[in-house]
C-alpha cells in the first residue's frame, strides 16, 4: 500500500534543543517538500528535494536544515536557530505532472515548551 | 510576494447551498492549478484540479472554474454538505516552465457547512 509516513504525530521541543522530523514514501517519487502551516497564513514551503543528494531552500529555510540521502527519506531538522518553531509540518511527494499534484503525510505537530 | 491569494479566511454556508470559493494568482506562468481540502491534524488531500487550456472542470458536487485573463480561479460545491467542512488550499504550478513541479499554495478558507 503506497503512500507516505511522517513521524512523530505530536514532538514536544524544550527551548534550545535540535529536533528531527521523519518522512518516508514509498511511492517511488523523486520529489519531496516540507511545508510549515500556520493559522491563516497557508502553506509556507521550507525546503524540496527533486533528486537524492540534492536539495533547495524554500520560502522560509532560516532554523532548519534537511538531508536527502535515499530516495524514499526526506528527514526535517528543526534546529534551535529557529525562532518560532512550533507548527504544523507537513512533508510531500510527487510534482505537478501526477494526477493528484502532490501527496501529503499526515502532518506533525512540534511544540516548544 | 503571495503569488496565489485567497482573501476570504472563511466561509460559512447553509447545508444544500451552494459554496464558492476564490482564488486570485498574480504569476501568468501558472498554468496548472489544483485545489486540496484539509481537516484538522490531517495533511490536505486532492480535491480537484484544472489545466489552463480548459475553463471548467467538473468531479461531481465539486466544479472549478478557471478565468485566466483574470487570473482567478473558484471552486464550486453544489450541494454543500456538513462533511465538506474544512480548510481549502487552492495551488499553482507552471508546470512546463521551471518549478519542475513545485507547488505554490493560498493561505486557505475555512468553510463551515452548517445542518
Amino acid at each position: 500500500d503506497g503512500g507516505i509516513t511522517q513521524s512523530p504525530k505530536y514532538l514536544f521541543r524544550k527551548e534550545g534543543q535540535n529536533v528531527t522530523l521523519s518522512c518516508e514514501q514509498n511511492l517511488n517519487h523523486d520529489a519531496m517538500y516540507w511545508y510549515r502551516q500556520d493559522p491563516g497564513q497557508g502553506l509556507r514551503l521550507i525546503y524540496y528535494s527533486q533528486i537524492v543528494n540534492d536539495f533547495q531552500k524554500g520560502d522560509i529555510a532560516e532554523g532548519y536544515s534537511v538531508s536527502r540521502e535515499k530516495k524514499e527519506s526526506f528527514p526535517l531538522t528543526v534546529t534551535s536557530a529557529q525562532k518560532n518553531p512550533t507548527a504544523f509540518y507537513l512533508c510531500a511527494t510527487g510534482g505537478v505532472w501526477d494526477d493528484y499534484g502532490y501527496t501529503f503525510g499526515s502532518g506533525t505537530r512540534l511544540t516548544v515548551v | 510576494d503571495q503569488q496565489v491569494k485567497q482573501n476570504s479566511p472563511s466561509l460559512s454556508v447553509q447545508e444544500g447551498r451552494i459554496s464558492i470559493l476564490n482564488c486570485d494568482y498574480t504569476n501568468s506562468m501558472f498554468d496548472y492549478f489544483l485545489w486540496y481540502k484539509k481537516y484538522p491534524a490531517e495533511g490536505p488531500t486532492f480535491l480537484i484540479s484544472i489545466s489552463s487550456i480548459k475553463d471548467k472542470n467538473e468531479d461531481g458536487r465539486f466544479t472549478v472554474f478557471l478565468n485566466k485573463s483574470a487570473k482567478h480561479l473558484s471552486l464550486h460545491i453544489v450541494p454543500s454538505q456538513p462533511g465538506d467542512s474544512a480548510v481549502y488550499f487552492c495551488a499553482a504550478s507552471d508546470a512546463g516552465g521551471t518549478s519542475y513541479g513545485k507547488l505554490t499554495f493560498g493561505q486557505g478558507t475555512i468553510l463551515t457547512v452548517h445542518p
